[in-house]
């Protein structure tokens, strides 16, 4: 089963754009991360952000976490052509076992 | 360093057989994880292998089975294959850090097409 569900499916945008997408998910988690999937090829890590922390940055990625909500959210600014894929988040919970459970994933089309 | 290297790339099988998949993680790392990933289903864990054993298993059934080696790498084989087994199956190592799981770094994955 998936443990996170992701907020849009599909989200297409003009390039230099932001970039939105949500993921929420049920259980107490220790820490949630995100990745990147160019079609049909493997997972690329984008940003982990721990149970503990609200905001991380990197690059033109930003996450926020509100645990009291089970919610998360990934931003991309300035979108480009080349930001075009997949994007999934994913939780962690010790008392889970060690695995990672993804959402469905949001497809994001970046128009050049 | 090298990244995680799954093989092969492509392979196409028929109902009834039997396939076994390769899988070998970033040096150093000692965590192996398999994932099947299908557009209906999305991305599924199979299981975890660490320092050649298993840690953790999917809802899959008994016909998906994996083991780990003393270097770390890993195979998957799944016996008596269906059409619905076509799917991508991807591998991720992660190098075992503190409290919490590390990032996990992905191969290519392994398209399985069964006719």
């Amino acid at each position: 089963s998936q443990q996170g569900e992701e907020d849009p499916q599909a989200l297409s945008i003009q390039e230099g754009e932001n970039a939105t997408m949500n993921c929420s998910y049920k259980t107490s988690i220790n820490n949630l991360q995100w990745y990147r999937q160019n079609s049909g090829r493997g997972l690329v890590h984008l940003i982990l952000i721990r149970s503990n922390e609200r905001e991380k940055h990197s690059g033109r990625l930003r996450v926020t976490l509100d645990t009291s909500k089970k919610s998360s959210s990934l931003l991309i600014t300035a979108s480009r052509a080349a930001d075009t894929a997949s994007y999934f988040c994913a939780t962690f919970t010790m008392a889970a076992g060690n695995k990672l459970t993804f959402g469905g994933g949001t497809r994001v089309l970046v128009k050049p | 360093k090298a990244g995680v290297t799954q093989t092969p790339r492509y392979l196409i099988k028929t109902r009834g057989q039997q396939v076994t998949l390769s899988c070998s993680p970033i040096s150093g790392h000692r965590s192996v994880s398999w994932y099947q990933q299908t557009p209906g289903q999305g991305l599924q864990f199979l299981f975890e292998y660490f320092s050649e054993t298993q840690r953790n298993k999917g809802n899959f059934p008994g016909r998906f089975s994996g083991r780990q080696f003393s270097n770390s790498r890993s195979e998957m084989n799944v016996s008596t294959l269906e059409l619905g087994d076509s799917a991508l199956y991807l591998c991720a190592s992660r190098e075992m850090g503190g409290q919490g799981a590390a990032e996990a770094f992905f191969g290519q994955g392994t398209r399985l097409t069964v006719v």
